[in-house]
């Protein structure tokens, strides 16, 4: 089973609207990162935020982090076409493994 | 721009071929990367490497073979390889494993192995 589980699966928005995507995962944290992935490229870093954090805000993104529910959420406000892609949630566990999980990703589409 | 260059960026093999993908960063980072992205699956991870030594292999088929000569290089060899190793393969680098910072990922290697 997945450390990171990103729900919906898919969203589909108006242009200006708000996005919500919600992150879970099952084991302790050090941090626990978003990132964007536009159609078949690489991978781009949004925020990280610490365990000892509740809310991380940048630009029109805003992250919380719920420990005690282990989850999280990525709030894009003001939404662009140009926000269209897939976000994945990547957690780094308390037991050091040296290495990110990954969930399976929202897919948004923004229409103009 | 991330800082991480991959090449090349799209790659048709035959089976019996041997090819290699390369990553280079510019970032002065210690770790690198390797995933593999298939579709309807979650980035799985490959290989680690920290500071030129291996530090995770994520149970993967020996067909595949990575190299890291140096902290700013990582090479990943391919050789007989099937058509369900047709992916997106991404390398990524951080500053370190201990502690997870961010992780910077190149565009990707798209691979069809016909």
């Amino acid at each position: 089973s997945q450390q990171g589980e990103e729900d919906p699966q898919a969203l589909s928005i108006q242009e200006g609207e708000n996005a919500t995507m919600n992150c879970s995962y099952k084991t302790s944290i050090n941090n626990l990162q978003w990132y964007r992935q536009n159609s078949g490229r690489g991978l781009v870093h949004l925020i990280l935020i610490r365990s000892n954090e509740r809310e991380k805000h940048s630009g029109r993104l805003r992250v919380t982090l719920d420990t005690s529910k282990k989850s999280s959420s990525l709030l894009i406000t003001a939404s662009r076409a140009a926000d269209t892609a897939s976000y994945f949630c990547a957690t780094d566990t308390s037991s050091n493994t040296g290495k990110l999980i990954f969930g399976q990703g929202t897919t948004l589409q923004v229409k103009p | 721009e991330t800082g991480v260059t991959q090449t090349p960026r799209h790659l048709v093999m035959g089976m019996t071929n041997k090819k290699s993908l390369k990553c280079e960063q510019h970032l002065g980072h210690n770790a690198m990367y390797w995933y593999k992205q298939s579709a309807k699956k979650p980035l799985e991870l490959m290989f680690v490497y920290s500071l030129e030594e291996r530090v995770e292999n994520n149970s993967v088929p020996s067909r595949f073979s990575p190299e890291c000569p140096n902290s700013s290089h990582l090479f990943l060899h391919l050789h007989t390889l099937q058509p369900e190793d047709s992916a997106l393969y991404l390398c990524a680098s951080s500053q370190d494993i201990f502690p997870m910072g961010t992780q910077y990922f190149g565009p990707g290697t798209r691979l069809l192995v016909l």
